[in-house]
């Protein structure tokens, strides 16, 4: 098991409805990215934040917004939900720093999202 | 952009057996691969890693080979248990200032007893 956690683990929206996701990240790691994936597929980057501000970012429309806080756990907020973000939102967390380009990623056991 | 494609959606082995999983990616700045292993209602796990100055590289039972000039990856898991049965993604890291992993399709791993 990583360290990283997730909250909620199942969550079940409306058409319309805004929705905030939460992810702590491992001790020691500054860096968190999140990822869609959807049934069958394998995951999507949509961004991620390396010291409270985003660093790069996936092909994701701008109602996908996120946050990360100064201890390094991060928001993920998705607003006017749609019945294609149903799927399993995964955040990873990596220790990054300048000059250091592979860093491993450790994903959390995911958010399972339902939109009705 | 990059793309990551995977040659078998699923591979069937018997307990014991040697089992090797493939990937293809397309961008030739991808400088970082890593291989995960996604159990059911699970998030992705670690297993092992190459840059893209080594074209090989072992852990515990597993074995990952890269070879850029053809732009493919192989996981080979020596002794495969039933344990191992999961989804085996590939990820690749577009040699980009920021750690953005590719992922790939996925193959489905079903050992046998």
């Amino acid at each position: 098991e990583t360290g990283v956690t997730q909250s909620p683990t199942h969550l079940i929206k409306t058409r319309g409805q805004q929705v905030t996701l939460r992810c702590s990240s491992q001790s020691g790691h500054n860096t968190v990215s999140w990822y869609q994936q959807a049934l069958g597929q394998g995951p999507q980057f949509i961004f991620q934040y390396y010291r409270e501000e985003e660093n790069g970012r996936g092909n994701f429309p701008p109602r996908f917004s996120g946050l990360q806080f100064p201890n390094y756990s991060s928001e993920l907020n998705v607003n006017a939900l749609e019945l294609d973000d149903s799927a399993l939102y995964l955040c990873a967390s990596s220790k990054e720093y300048w000059g250091s380009s592979y860093n491993e990623q450790f994903f959390g056991p995911g958010t399972r999202l339902t939109v009705l | 952009g990059e793309s990551v494609g995977l040659h078998l959606p699923t591979l069937s082995v018997q307990e014991g057996d040697n089992s090797i999983i493939n990937c293809a990616y397309s961008n030739s700045a991808s400088d970082y691969f890593i291989w995960y292993k996604q159990e059911s209602g699970k998030g992705p796990q670690f297993i092992i890693d190459i840059r893209s100055n080594m074209d090989k590289r072992q852990g515990q039972r597993v074995t990952v080979l890269l070879n850029k000039t053809v732009k493919h990856l192989s996981l080979q898991i020596a002794a495969t248990q039933p344990g191992d049965s999961a989804v085996y993604f590939c990820a690749v890291r577009g040699g980009t200032s920021y750690g953005k992993l590719t992922f790939g399709q996925g193959t489905i791993l079903t050992v046998h007893p």
